[in-house]
């Protein structure tokens, strides 16, 4: 079974400055997806940014972006140019490209923005 | 993308009693998701709703205890029954559309239970 870990349960940025949040995951399939979810303290969970297994450039939306690492089987998030509005609970997913499959969660990392 | 309209948003209930969460989407889509999420936790997968057939419960989750309508291919109901305090949760409706299958969720229905 497919496993999501996030080592870090919170963290912190100072306003505009960049902040990464780690994840990696546990497959042995070679054709996945990979996503960011974000929830604000209004939580509804918002899709931040996704990933194809089998594309090898690194996703980008606006601030947010990806370090994809697929033989170190690891997805980070960096956050560029962090804003009050980015303080949020972010979970890291995995999803088989199999449809129908689970989303694995990941247990998510409490960010703060310090103004 | 989806746009998924949840009710109740939130509700104190009693212990021993029922609580149905509806869930309204704006479009037709094949499979709704329901999901767990209890207090700082990450979330789990409750059951797989399909219209026209049985939903499919993921493991330690029954139909006794959480029942699910799918009476079209955009609403769907989950009732928590008989309720006790460990189900004190948010419960959230999501949809999987897209080509990567994402999920859009619903704004969730957070219960407590006293």
């Amino acid at each position: 079974a497919q496993t999501v870990t996030q080592s870090q349960p919170e963290m912190s940025v100072q306003e505009a400055e960049t902040v990464t949040l780690s994840c990696t995951y546990d497959t042995s399939e070679s054709d996945y997806y990979l996503f960011w979810y974000k929830q604000p303290p209004s939580r509804q969970m918002i899709l931040v940014i996704r990933q194809e297994a089998y594309k090898q450039q690194n996703a980008t939306e606006n601030r947010f972006s990806v370090n994809f690492q697929k033989a170190a089987k690891s997805f980070s998030l960096k956050i560029s140019d962090s804003q009050l509005g980015d303080a949020a609970m972010y979970f890291c997913a995995y999803r088989s490209r199999n449809y129908g499959q689970n989303f694995v969660f990941g247990p998510g990392t409490r960010l703060s923005v310090l103004p | 993308s989806a746009v998924i309209s949840q009710k109740p948003s939130r509700d104190i209930c009693q212990r021993g009693t029922s609580l149905t969460i509806q869930c309204q989407v704006d479009s037709q889509v094949t499979m709704m998701f329901w999901y767990r999420q209890q207090p700082g936790q990450s979330l789990t997968l409750i059951a797989t709703a399909n219209q026209g057939s049985e939903a499919t419960y993921e493991s330690g989750f029954v139909i006794d205890k959480f029942p699910i309508s799918r009476p079209n291919l955009t609403f769907s109901t989950l009732t928590v029954s008989n309720m006790s305090p460990e189900d004190s949760s948010i419960y959230l409706c999501s949809v999987g559309t897209g080509v990567f299958g994402e999920l859009f969720f619903g704004e969730g229905s957070r219960l407590t239970v006293l």
